[in-house]
This record gives C-alpha cells, structure tokens and sequence, in this order.
C-alpha cells in the first residue's frame, strides 16, 4: 500500500523557518514526481511546490518562490519542504502527495494526512 | 498563471440526483485536469485525471469530460458518502492551479 507520511508541522514566529517532512513508502519513490501542496484553514486548495521524479526539476508557486525549498532524499524515501522567512499567511495544512507518472505535470495521489503549521507571534 | 474557475460553489441535491460541476480555465489546458474529492478533517483524494480517466477504485456513477478550457465533473445517482467538497486542479502548466471548490451539499 502506498503511504505517505508527513511532519515537522508546528508553531512558529513570523520571520521563522520550519522543515517538513513526507515519508514514502510502498512505491518506488525516485521514479514519482512529489508534491506540496496546502490548505489555509477554511479555505481551499493552494499548490506550493513540485519536484519532478525524471530530473529532479523543481517548480514553485509565486507566493512561496524564494523562501520555501522542496528536495528529496531518494536512498531515504523521504520529501523536503524548507520554509524560512515565514508569514501570517502561510498558516495552513500542508499536504504532500505523490504524482501518478515521473513527470510533474500529472495528478497527485495519494496524499498524506498533512502537518500544520501555524505562524503565529 | 492559469485562472481556474468552479461553478457553483455550492450545490443542495438529495441521494439519487444526479449534479454536474463546472470548471472553466483561463487558457487551453488541452485535458490536463484533474478532479479531487475533499471530506471535513480528510486529505483529498483523486477521482478523475486528465480529463475523462477515472481514478482506480472510484464508483463509475462518477465521470470528467471536456478539453481545452470546459470542463465537468458528473456525479450520477448521489450516494450519501458523495456530500464533500469537490476541487479542479489544471496540470498543465505550474503552479497547477486549483479552483475555489465546490461543497455539495444534502437538500
């Protein structure tokens, strides 16, 4: 069963850094493109960050360019989301989720519970 | 950055009806649009993907049509687990922007 695993989540200052984690297991992780991607509360879907599983390209939404970095660590199965400079605005849920092909421009399933992080002072 | 648009946003219907959601994008995405299914305090879950294909292990009663930039997402014959909230996303071009959503409701 594929499984994906976040955490790292927490409470943080504005201005604060935070890394996430995502933990795969069941599938063969190098080979799938990985995703974040996060939820204020109450509201809707918000795509973060995407790493590519053919290149290792890695693609970013405006709000976050520049001060969130997704990697991955192959030989650990494992889904990075570095996070500095953080704001009021990036409280959400973030979710990682795998891509169904190499390629990042293909659906996300599964998904992973998802961690929050709260920036708060 | 592509601009995708759900209508309704919200949606009463009653087990058994059958309701069609709309999502239109701001440019050509050919059929790189994907479906997701969202229930309160659950990660979503994927039910259609480019455009027409259904997810292993979705119900038929569910089904994606369009290209381009019109797209639906039908759900027949309403199940009492099928009241969630339902997204489109575009994965053509990053950021794979989603729509607003749309919460189906029970009348």
């Amino acid at each position: 069963e594929v499984q994906l695993l976040e955490s790292g989540g927490g409470l943080v200052q504005p201005g604060g850094s935070l890394r996430l984690s995502c933990a795969g297991s069941g599938f063969t992780f190098s080979t799938y493109a990985m995703t974040w991607v996060r939820q204020a509360p109450g509201k809707g879907l918000e795509w973060v960050s995407a790493i590519s599983g053919s290149d290792g390209g890695t693609y970013y939404a405006d709000s976050v360019k520049g001060r969130f970095t997704i990697s991955r660590d192959n030989s650990k199965n494992t889904l990075f989301l570095q996070m500095s400079s953080l704001r009021a605005e990036d409280t959400a849920i973030y979710y990682c989720a795998k891509g169904i092909g190499p390629g990042i421009a293909v659906a996300l399933t599964p998904w992973g519970q998802g961690t929050l992080v709260t920036v708060s002072s | 950055d592509i601009q995708m648009t759900q209508s309704p946003s919200s949606l009463s219907a009653s087990v058994g009806d059958s309701v069609t959601i709309t999502c239109r994008a701001s440019q050509s995405i050919s059929t790189y649009l994907n479906w997701y299914q969202q229930k309160p305090g659950k990660a979503p879950k994927l039910l259609i993907y480019a455009a027409p294909s259904l997810q292993s292990g979705v119900p038929s009663r569910f089904s994606g049509y369009g290209s381009g930039t019109d797209f639906t997402l039908t759900i027949s014959s309403l199940q009492p687990e099928d009241f969630a909230t339902y997204y489109c996303q575009q994965s053509y071009s990053t950021p794979h922007t989603f729509g607003q959503g749309t919460k189906l409701e029970i009348k």
